[in-house]
């Protein structure tokens, strides 16, 4: 089966960087996108990692290594308006579905 | 340039009635995906459609539940004899052709909250 754990909840202060890890148990693995879901919205693609290393996108960074089957999404210079869900997912057997992680709830404190 | 746009958002339902769920992919894109989330749950997959086939409905349940992409409309996602535990948020997403081995970004709509009473 395929399964991706997160944590379920992480708090931090405005300014400060937080990291939220996403751990997966993924037959044919291809890569790791992630998702942030403000409460009430739908959810939007952050980024995508095929390869071992890091993206940078702006204030957002994902990591991922494929040989610890571990990945991270890197939030940097909090801002309030982050304060939401964040999801990985993964798409398996180069099939198009998307199977998403637990999720993470982010919490921004001024 | 509208986005994934999905309707009713909110949908109230008696045990027993039918709900009729729609949605109108991004313009261009020709593969449609719904989801099921439970309050304070991630998104399970339901089913993935291209237009007029039924290209994967592996989370679907095997009863009452139904979906269809027609050559010409939105997609369907048809829940018959509902009941309370069929209450979730159902989000629709749509994609170009895929972008790639593995790398499918997935554009989503904003959901139809979905109460049976």
């Amino acid at each position: 089966g395929q399964s991706l754990e997160q944590p379920s909840e992480v708090t931090a202060v405005e300014g400060a960087i937080v990291q939220i890890n996403c751990t997966y148990q993924t037959s044919g693995f291809y890569g790791l996108s992630w998702y942030q879901q403000h409460d009430g919205g739908a959810p939007t693609f952050l980024s995508y990692n095929a390869l071992d290393g890091l993206e940078e996108t702006g204030r957002f960074s994902s990591f991922l290594s494929r040989s610890d089957s571990y990945g991270y999404l890197l939030l940097q210079e909090l801002q309030m308006k982050d304060s939401a869900s964040y999801f990985c997912a993964s798409a398996p057997y180069n099939t198009d579905k998307l199977i998403f992680g637990t999720g993470t709830r982010l919490q921004v404190f001024p | 340039n509208a986005g994934v746009m999905q309707n009713p958002r909110h949908l109230v339902r008696r045990r027993g009635q039918e709900a009729r769920l729609r949605c109108s992919p991004m313009k261009g894109h020709s593969h449609v995906y719904w989801y099921r989330q439970l309050p304070e749950e991630g998104l399970k997959f339901m089913v993935y459609l291209q237009k007029e086939n039924i290209i994967d409905e592996s989370g679907m349940p095997k009863e009452r539940f139904s979906a269809e992409f027609p050559k010409e409309g939105p997609s369907i996602l048809r829940i018959q004899q509902v009941v309370r535990g069929d209450s979730a948020a159902y989000f629709c997403a749509s994609s170009p052709k895929t972008t790639g081995v593995g790398k499918n970004i997935q554009y989503f709509g904003a959901g139809t909250r979905l109460s049976v009473l």
